[in-house]
């Protein structure tokens, strides 16, 4: 049972809409920043958001995040067959002193 | 470019015990603190530990507190975690990742990981 929540899977078709959502506590989202990364099967993951809420370099636009109390979402528009892939979100818990993440999100492309 | 290479990975009887390296370049090593994660088979992402740029400041999930031990040495641009008390549920591919800064324990950057197998 991970510490932050996120839907195991989520779906769209190509130039979809869709938002990834990570739920939390007082004692990490809603006191601390939230970085989200992207886990290809087979390979390392990527960060997709750090922890300033911006892209690093290679990422494209169409990927925002957001966070509001305790909670966050990933926002990923124009859906394209590369998105294919599991997302998953991290922060910092002040209670575990420990950074704690998401059990992440399958998100498949139809 | 960052690189980071880990290396030991092997499989080990349960009690058993391993070193994890990870080479760093690409990067001023003493300037960023480190970190550890695994992803257990079919399961997901699970931060384990981190050390700060001097080394000065660790972090530990519970589970793996007062078995594992993280270290780094500066002057080899290397970090390493110490595997002890070895369980079934500790096998795993284990990542060694940069932080974005001297303290900050969120991962930036990502080695490919190291196979680490717990079995008789």
């Amino acid at each position: 049972q991970s510490v932050l929540t996120q839907p195991p899977s989520a779906s769209g078709t190509p130039g979809q809409w869709v938002i990834l959502s990570c739920s939390g506590n007082t004692s990490n989202i809603g006191r601390n920043t939230v970085t989200w990364y992207q886990k290809l099967a087979g390979t390392a993951p990527k960060l997709l958001i750090d922890n300033h809420n911006q892209r690093p370099s290679g990422v494209p636009d169409r990927i925002s995040a957001s966070k509001s109390g305790t909670s966050a979402s990933l926002a990923i528009s124009g859906l394209q067959s590369e998105d294919e892939a599991e997302y998953y979100c991290a922060s910092w818990d002040a209670s575990l002193r420990t950074v704690v993440f998401g059990g992440g999100t399958k998100l498949t492309v139809l | 470019e960052v690189q980071l290479l880990e290396s030991g990975g092997d499989l080990v009887q349960p009690g058993g015990s391993l070193r994890l390296s990870c080479a760093a370049s690409g990067f001023t090593f003493s300037n960023y603190a480190m970190i550890w994660v695994r992803q257990a088979p079919g399961k997901g992402l699970e931060w384990l530990s981190s050390i700060s740029d001097s080394g000065g400041i660790t972090y530990y999930i519970p589970s793996v507190r007062g078995r594992f031990t993280i270290s780094r040495d500066n002057s080899k641009n290397t970090l390493y975690l110490y595997l002890n008390s070895l369980r079934a549920e500790d096998t795993a591919v284990y990542y060694c990742a940069k932080s974005p800064s001297g303290t900050e324990s969120k991962p930036e950057s990502w080695g490919q990981g190291t196979l680490v197998t717990v079995s008789s």
